[in-house]
């Protein structure tokens, strides 16, 4: 069963660029890695989704190694609303998220 | 994408008691799962329930604890059966409608407390 590991916390002042990195190892073959942000009382929500490489979409950028075992979500230019839980969450046969970012927006 | 919403949003409950969340989604999809996520934790799936077949329980979760129905394309329940207080913690049902690419769409949640 493959498992992810990400910081516990981050804090960022507004208007910077954030790296969020999750470490998964145990990566299978059919796994695809997927961004969710949660605020507090509601249900996650996708962010963004990604196999390989680089994909981008209008509020992210997910970053994926040749050797799978790790992806960053890079949030540009994060505001105070971008305070949240981020999940970093590994499909194929087993849905596991990862234990989550709490970030944290300075003003 | 898809709107889902869930009932009840919150409930306390006693001990020893069921209570049965439901969850409905504003389109047809085949894919849906359940979740609980207890305090200041992540989520941890506990059944996929697709319609027309039974439910698929993960480990540490059974059926007779956590029944789950899946009546149509919309809409599914799940109970939480003789509940303790290890039971309170927030459970949000989740749907993924391409059914192929692993994206989900979460309800709200449903808060339950047991005393």
């Amino acid at each position: 069963l493959a498992k992810t590991t990400q910081p516990i916390s981050m804090d960022s002042y507004e208007g910077q660029e954030v790296n969020i990195t999750c470490s998964h190892n145990n990566i299978a073959t059919n796994d695809y890695i997927t961004w969710y942000q949660q605020f507090p009382s509601q249900g996650p929500r996708f962010i963004i989704q990604g196999y390989k490489t680089k994909v981008t979409n209008e509020v992210a950028s997910l970053f994926i190694p040749a050797d799978r075992k790790s992806s960053t979500l890079s949030l540009p230019r994060v505001s105070l609303s971008d305070t949240a839980v981020y999940y970093c969450l590994l499909s194929g046969e087993k849905l596991t998220f990862g234990t989550g970012t709490r970030l944290t927006i300075i003003p | 994408s898809a709107v889902i919403s869930q009932k009840p949003s919150r409930d306390i409950c006693q001990r020893g008691t069921s209570l049965t969340i439901q969850c409905q989604v504003d389109s047809q999809v085949t894919m849906m799962f359940w979740y609980r996520q207890q305090p200041g934790q992540s989520l941890t799936l506990i059944a996929t329930a697709n319609q027309g077949s039974e439910a698929t329980y993960e480990s540490g979760f059974v059926i007779d604890k956590f029944p789950i129905s899946r009546p149509n394309l919309t809409f599914s329940t799940l109970t939480v059966s003789n509940m303790s207080p290890e039971d309170s913690s927030i459970y949000l049902c989740s749907v993924d409608p391409s059914g192929d690419t692993d994206t989900q769409y979460f309800g709200p949640g449903t808060r339950l407390t047991v005393l």
